[in-house]
Order: structure tokens, then sequence, then C-alpha cells
């Protein structure tokens, strides 16, 4: 089956400092990346589209100065969180989507800032 | 907006069917989905169902949908102890192929 992978899977950053996080889909091309944000014991919440070439889609209230989104490639997507809080901390998922509108998740990075 | 709404605690016995249920708002969607979340990890996919489809078969799996009234359930037979996780239900419309998902139903199998 599709797998993505996600880089680093666990960091520890201090406060006020950027953490960039990688997702990427091996062996299949992903038109579309999605990145959600999970907090313990909850639903996931999409933070983000992106397609590969343009300019993120942020969700309401998500701050796109904050979460820098690029999709560099068909097979690439990065989340970067700047100037992070403690707040900030939490499980970050991407997933790809193929244009049959299939969508494969990442194993997840676990954020956290002191 | 789209919503999808789950219960959110099942326990079964090992050896035992569960029936998982999950319910949505957007006559729209065109792709319904399970996903399993075990813990500290990802999402797994476990079986997606076309809207125009009513059930999908899958080795120990069985998806139901009922259109009318919106109603997705996943049901695991023989559950097994390996089963214990979170299982998500997740609605796929023609928004820019984005998916809602459920909170979650957290599956505990008892042995």
């Amino acid at each position: 089956g599709a797998v993505v992978s996600q880089h680093p899977s666990w960091v520890i950053c201090k406060s006020g400092t950027s953490v960039k996080i990688e997702c990427r889909s091996l062996d299949f091309q992903a038109t579309t990346m999605f990145w959600y944000r999970q907090f313990p014991k909850q639903s996931l919440m999409l933070m983000a589209t992106s397609n590969e070439g343009s300019k993120a889609t942020y969700e309401q209230g998500v701050e796109k100065d904050k979460f820098l989104i690029n999709h560099a490639s068909l097979t690439l997507s990065t989340l970067t969180v700047t100037s992070a809080h403690p707040e900030d901390s939490s499980f970050y998922i991407c997933s790809g989507g193929t244009v049959s509108y299939e969508q494969y998740f990442g194993p997840g990075t676990r954020l956290t800032v002191t | 907006g789209e919503d999808v709404e789950q219960s959110l605690f099942l326990s079964v016995r090992e050896g035992d069917s569960s029936v998982i249920n999950c319910t949505y708002t957007d006559s729209s969607s065109t792709y319904l989905y399970w996903y399993k979340q075990e813990p500290g990890a990802g999402l797994q996919l476990l079986t997606y169902i076309f809207s125009n489809m009513d059930m999908k078969q899958d080795q120990r799996l069985t998806v139901l949908l009922n259109k009318k009234d919106k109603h997705l359930s996943l049901r695991i037979a023989d559950t097994q102890t390996g089963d214990s996780a979170i299982y998500f239900c997740a609605e796929k419309g023609t928004n820019a192929g984005k998916s809602t998902f459920g909170d979650g139903t957290t599956l505990t199998v008892k042995p």
C-alpha cells in the first residue's frame, strides 16, 4: 500500500525557536497533502491543504504566518512551526492524497515545546 | 459545515463481534473511511466505501452504509486484544478532497 513518512517522529524544542517537520510520500505521488493537528484523546483537526507548487489553503483559525507549509514536489511537504510556544505542543500528522481521493497518513510527529 | 459523530467508547470481550457506529451530515460525501489509531501512532486506513455502495467486506471487517440515514458502521468479527485502539470514521466530500473526522471511538477488548 501507499506509504507516507514523517521526520522527525519526535522533537523537543525551546520556546521561541522554529521546528521543521517533513512529510514524504514514498511510493506514490501526492497531488495534495494535508496537515492535521491532534490533541491528546481528541480527533484530528485539519490545519491546511496544499497542492504541489502552490500556496497552502489554511483552515479558519490557523495562523499561516506561524505554521508555514511548503509543498515543493509531489513527494515532499514541510510544516515549519515558527516561534514555537508550549501551546503548540501537539501531535502533527500529515497525509498525502492521490487523484482518486484516497488519503494515506504519516505516522505523526510529536512536538513538545519547553 | 460537515459533521461526523461517533460514540466515544466501546468495550467487548475477546472473540465477540464489535460494532462501531458513525453518523454524518454531508449528503455529498463521496467516500467514507474507517481508520485505526494505536497509542502514540498515526492513522492506519482500515477500509473505505464509496457512497454508491451499501456494504463492503474485507476479512474480519464489514462496513455497512445507509446513505438515506447517513449512517455508517464498522463490524469487527472475532475481536482480538490487538484490535484495541481508537477508530475514526471520516467522510470526504467534493470540497478539495479533504476529510472530516469524527471524534473517534475507543475500543477496549477484554480477554
